[in-house]
C-alpha cells in the first residue's frame, strides 16, 4: 500500500511557463512534507519542505502548498527553467518520530521543452 | 565539505557474494539512512539509525544488515548478493530523524 503518491510519472511544460507537480498522500500520522530533485547519476537534492502547521511555503520560483483536508500538497515552479527537468521525488515524514525515515512517492520527470 | 560519501560508485557482484557498501557523513548528523531506487519503484527505505549505537528496519530490509558503531560512518552490508538487489543505493543524512535529509551520490549494483 503507497502511502505517497505520484500519479503522473511524466510531465512536459514549455520554457516560461508553469509547472505544477502534485502528490497525494494517507497516512495522516504525516506533518512534515517535502520535495526532492533529483538529475540522472546523482543522487536526490533537497529542494523545499513544508510543515503541517503551513499551507503555503515559498522559495524563489518554487513553492509548495499543502491541503491538509485533501492530503495533497503540490509543488509550482514559476517560470520553468530548461535546468528544471529531472526527476521529481515528493517525501513525508512523522516528524514526532513516528515511522522512521522519509516515506517517498514513486517520482515525476519533469521535461521542460524550449 | 564533503557531505556523504558513498564507496564504490559501481560494482558489478557475482550472485552468492558479500558486499559492503560504504557511507560517511561529516555533518555530525545524527540520523542516517539507506535507500534503493529502482525503476517505476521511486525511493524505498532500506535500514535506518537515529543515533549511533542504534539501528531498525525499513520497508525492504531482508537480505541487508548495517551497522552504526560511530556517528559518521553507516555501512549496509549484502551477506549473500542475489540478482532482485541489482539497484541504486543512496545513504543519506539528517540532523535529527525524520527531517531534510541529504544524500550521497549513489551505488550502481550489479547482481550477476
Amino acid at each position: 500500500d503507497q502511502q505517497v503518491k505520484q500519479n503522473s510519472p511524466s510531465l512536459s511544460v514549455q520554457e516560461g511557463r508553469i509547472s505544477i507537480l502534485n502528490c497525494d498522500y494517507t497516512n495522516s500520522m504525516f506533518d512534515y512534507f517535502l520535495w526532492y530533485k533529483k538529475y540522472p547519476a546523482e543522487g536526490p537534492t533537497f529542494l523545499i519542505s513544508i510543515s503541517s502547521i503551513k499551507d503555503k511555503n515559498e522559495d524563489g520560483r518554487f513553492t509548495v502548498f499543502l491541503n491538509k483536508s485533501a492530503k495533497h500538497l503540490s509543488l509550482h515552479i514559476v517560470p520553468s527553467q530548461p535546468g528544471d527537468s529531472a526527476v521529481y521525488f515528493c517525501a513525508a515524514s512523522e516528524s514526532g518520530g513516528g515511522a522512521d525515515g522519509l516515506t517517498f512517492g514513486k517520482g515525476t520527470h519533469l521535461i521542460i521543452q524550449p | 565539505i564533503a557531505g556523504i560519501t558513498q564507496a564504490p560508485t559501481s560494482q558489478i557482484l557475482a550472485a552468492g557474494r558479500r558486499m559492503t557498501l560504504r557511507c560517511t557523513q561529516d555533518m555530525r548528523h545524527n540520523a542516517m539512512y539507506w535507500y534503493r531506487q529502482d525503476l517505476g519503484l521511486g525511493l524505498r527505505l532500506i535500514h535506518y539509525s537515529n543515533t549511533a549505537g542504534t539501528t531498525g528496519k525499513g520497508e525492504v530490509p531482508d537480505g541487508y544488515s548495517v551497522s552504526r558503531a560511530n556517528t559518521d560512518d553507516f555501512p549496509l552490508t549484502l551477506a549473500s548478493a542475489v540478482p532482485s538487489q541489482t539497484s541504486v543505493y543512496f545513504c543519506a543524512s539528517s540532523r535529527q530523524q525524520n527531517t531534510e535529509a541529504f544524500f550521497g551520490q549513489g551505488t550502481r549494483l550489479t547482481v550477476v
